[in-house]
């Protein structure tokens, strides 16, 4: 595609549900990363794929959330049993090759959980 | 792990003068690459400028410059003839790049107005 595509664009869901955010990157992007952003703070590292492979999920804040790449393309992350503080602008960024460092931004899912 | 520290969370500057944000970053890496991001009100995240860490000319891109101290790990963002649609947050990025292990990390952000 033309650009970062991130689905949906707002989810509204209520605590104890699993939602699952979707990102699909620019075609042929080899690598895909997954952003938190709470109203004012910079974005803060959840996870990252080189193809399908997740090279560091180090930065998932618990065993609530997950992502995925299985083809490496199309990338999910998937939060269960939400929580309040789970709230935040989730943004999915995909740069060209491993080699290249310039990472394009989706407009990201805000997440509201009530 | 990497941090990135953003020390000014608010600055102003009155159109056309020159402004300076300041980012600091603590790493081990030998080669990483820093970057500046703009967020305007609309929430994109646009890339301003790059700098990798061997090359030791500061980048450039038009108005927007940076003054990269390698040894003291600072990595500080010029805007030259601020202009109202500078108005936005400012962050400041950090990659390692080493063996395609290649993460980025973010500081807290600036948040600039310019002033008419």
């Amino acid at each position: 595609g033309a650009g970062v595509s991130q689905s949906p664009r707002y989810k509204v869901t209520k605590r104890g549900q699993d939602v699952a955010l979707r990102c699909d990157p620019i075609s042929g992007h080899v690598s895909l990363y997954w952003y938190r952003q709470a109203l004012g703070q910079g974005p803060e590292f959840l996870t990252y794929f080189n193809y399908e492979a997740q090279q560091d999920k180090s930065g998932l804040p618990n065993d609530r959330f997950s992502a995925e790449r299985p083809e490496g393309s199309i990338s999910t992350l998937t939060i269960q049993r939400t929580e309040q503080r789970d709230s935040a602008m989730y943004r999915c960024a995909s740069s060209i090759s491993v080699m290249n460092t310039e990472a394009f931004f989706g407009q990201g899912t805000r997440l509201t959980v009530v | 792990a990497q941090t990135v520290t953003q020390s000014q969370p608010e600055m102003s500057v009155q159109e056309a003068e020159t402004v300076t944000l300041s980012c600091t970053y603590d790493t081990s890496e030998n080669n990483y690459y820093l970057f500046w991001y703009k967020q305007p009100p609309s929430r994109q995240m646009i890339l301003v400028i790059r700098q990798e860490a061997y090359k030791q000319q500061n980048a450039t891109e038009n108005r927007f410059s940076v003054n990269f101290q390698k040894a003291a790990k600072s990595f500080s963002l010029k805007i030259s003839d601020s202009q109202l649609g500078d108005t936005a947050m400012y962050f400041c990025a950090f990659m390692k790049h080493a063996g395609g292990n290649n993460d980025m990390r973010f500081g807290a952000g600036t948040r600039l107005t310019v002033k008419p």
